[in-house]
């Protein structure tokens, strides 16, 4: 059976602060896939990111990166000078090695950025 | 930039009532997702379609769902006799297998509100 965890359930900071959000995950699989969704207060899900679990390098796409550490089984979600834009709630999820699997998704972080 | 397209945006009923939410997916997508939040909840995994049957449904998928394919263009999902438990944010979902593994597109929800 699939697992996320994300054991943050809020977080609030100030503006420009960096913040991480964490995600660990759980599988059997030896091919699966992460993903990391933005839920805005507006309710719909924004894709942010998918990585499969042979490519551990770590991304940066603007103020975003993230972090895959198979060792541990944690894909790590940072934001760098969060800005108020950025309070959404933060969905890490997983799927399994075919294309059409179901997301399995974790509890959701709910960010807030103080101004 | 295509969007999968959700109606109606909030539906209120009374148990006991069927309600469909119907969606309009990506065009030239070819896997079909129902998932559900209830509220202040994670997101889980109602049911995937692909070439006109269910490929897979989760538990909570059960006699009093199902979902349709009527045309070329809409995909339903149809809760028969719906009770309180059902008041949740339902979100469509679609994919293109050839492009990589499950970057699902979501509506922007349809939320059931169930007296």
């Amino acid at each position: 059976a699939q697992k996320v965890t994300q054991a943050q359930t809020e977080i609030s900071v100030v503006e420009k602060e960096d913040v991480t959000l964490d995600c660990v995950y759980e599988t059997r699989d030896t091919t699966y896939y992460l993903f990391w969704y933005k839920q805005p207060p507006s309710g719909e899900l924004v894709f942010l990111i998918r990585r499969n679990s042979f490519d551990e390098q770590n991304e940066i796409s603007g103020r975003y990166s993230w972090n895959f550490q198979k060792s541990t089984s944690s894909f790590n979600f940072t934001i760098t000078a969060s800005q108020v834009v950025d309070s959404a709630v933060y969905f890490c999820a997983l799927s399994g090695r075919f294309g059409n699997e179901k997301l399995t998704f974790g509890t959701g972080t709910r960010l807030t950025i103080i101004p | 930039e295509p969007e999968v397209t959700q109606t109606p945006s909030h539906q209120v009923t009374q148990m006991g009532q069927e309600v469909i939410l119907r969606c309009v997916p990506i065009s030239n997508h070819l896997y079909f997702y129902w998932y559900r939040q209830i509220l202040g909840q994670k997101v889980e995994f109602l049911v995937s379609f692909y070439n006109n049957e269910i490929s897979e449904k989760s538990e909570i998928f059960d006699d009093q769902f199902s979902v349709e394919r009527p045309d070329g263009s809409n995909f339903t999902l149809k809760i028969r006799s719906t009770k309180l438990e059902d008041s949740a944010m339902y979100f469509c979902a679609s994919s293109d297998r050839g492009s990589g593994a499950n970057v699902l597109t979501f509506g922007a929800g349809s939320r059931l509100t169930v007296l």
